[in-house]
């Protein structure tokens, strides 16, 4: 079946304009996710949706970053005001959110940002 | 302390070789944990979940150790296809809700022939 969905896959804007990132979770998945990935570093978590519950925004780097997921499927990622420092991979992820502990998240191919 | 930690490598051995990674956690409430792999310019996949017994896919075999909070990777009969970078994962939330996961900055291993 298809797997999560980004885009566009590359980004290049320049400083101080706004940017909107795309996911379309797993048909089916309540659960879903954003993270980036800065070159060489580890996966940062920024914000969390599980189903009509208020999302986990606790990982939002600034009061720039905002995101909505509309439906409970699309995912918007919003960034105003890019600084040079926003340039990452902007990566998604969901999951069916069974309930159980181990349950996997599922990767999207992610959103090459680059800010000039 | 860092709530996932990992030694970044790079592992560089042979082909056939056994190598082991380590991973280290901070949040003793943490309830999932898993290995991801990520090829490079690729997004992560999952490779094994991690069971408080332990638990072994084909040549990988993940171990959990609760009291000491570390997680451990064992690969045996390396291939060249293993080359990759291996995320060492974690839940933050407990309780039944896994919630937001935490990314170790990975380990990279490079198979040669």
């Amino acid at each position: 079946g298809a797997g999560v969905s980004q885009s566009p896959s590359n980004k290049v804007t320049e400083k101080g304009k706004d940017v909107e990132l795309r996911c379309d979770p797993i048909s089916g998945h309540t659960a879903l996710y954003w993270y980036r990935q800065s070159l060489g570093q580890g996966l940062e978590f920024l914000i969390y949706f599980q189903g009509n519950s208020a999302p986990d925004k606790s990982g939002l780097p600034s009061d720039r970053f905002s995101a909505e997921r509309t439906g409970g499927s699309v995912s918007t990622l919003t960034i105003q005001r890019t600084q040079q420092e926003d340039s990452a991979v902007y990566l998604c992820a969901s999951s069916l959110n069974s309930g159980q502990i181990q349950e996997t998240q599922y990767f999207g191919p992610g959103t090459r940002l680059l800010v000039l | 302390r860092k709530e996932v930690e990992q030694d970044p490598g790079p592992f560089n051995v042979p082909e056939g070789a056994t190598v082991a990674f380590n991973c280290t956690y901070s949040n003793s409430a943490s309830q999932s944990f898993f290995w991801y792999r990520q090829d490079c310019r690729k997004e992560p996949k999952l490779l094994m979940s991690v069971y408080s017994s332990g638990n072994e896919d084909g040549r990988f075999t993940a171990q959990l150790n609760r009291a000491s909070q570390y997680i451990s990777l064992l690969i045996r009969d390396s291939k060249l296809s293993d080359s990759a970078t291996y995320l060492c994962v974690v839940n933050r939330n407990y309780g039944g809700s896994q919630g937001n996961l935490i990314f170790g900055k990975g380990t990279k291993l490079s198979v040669k022939p």
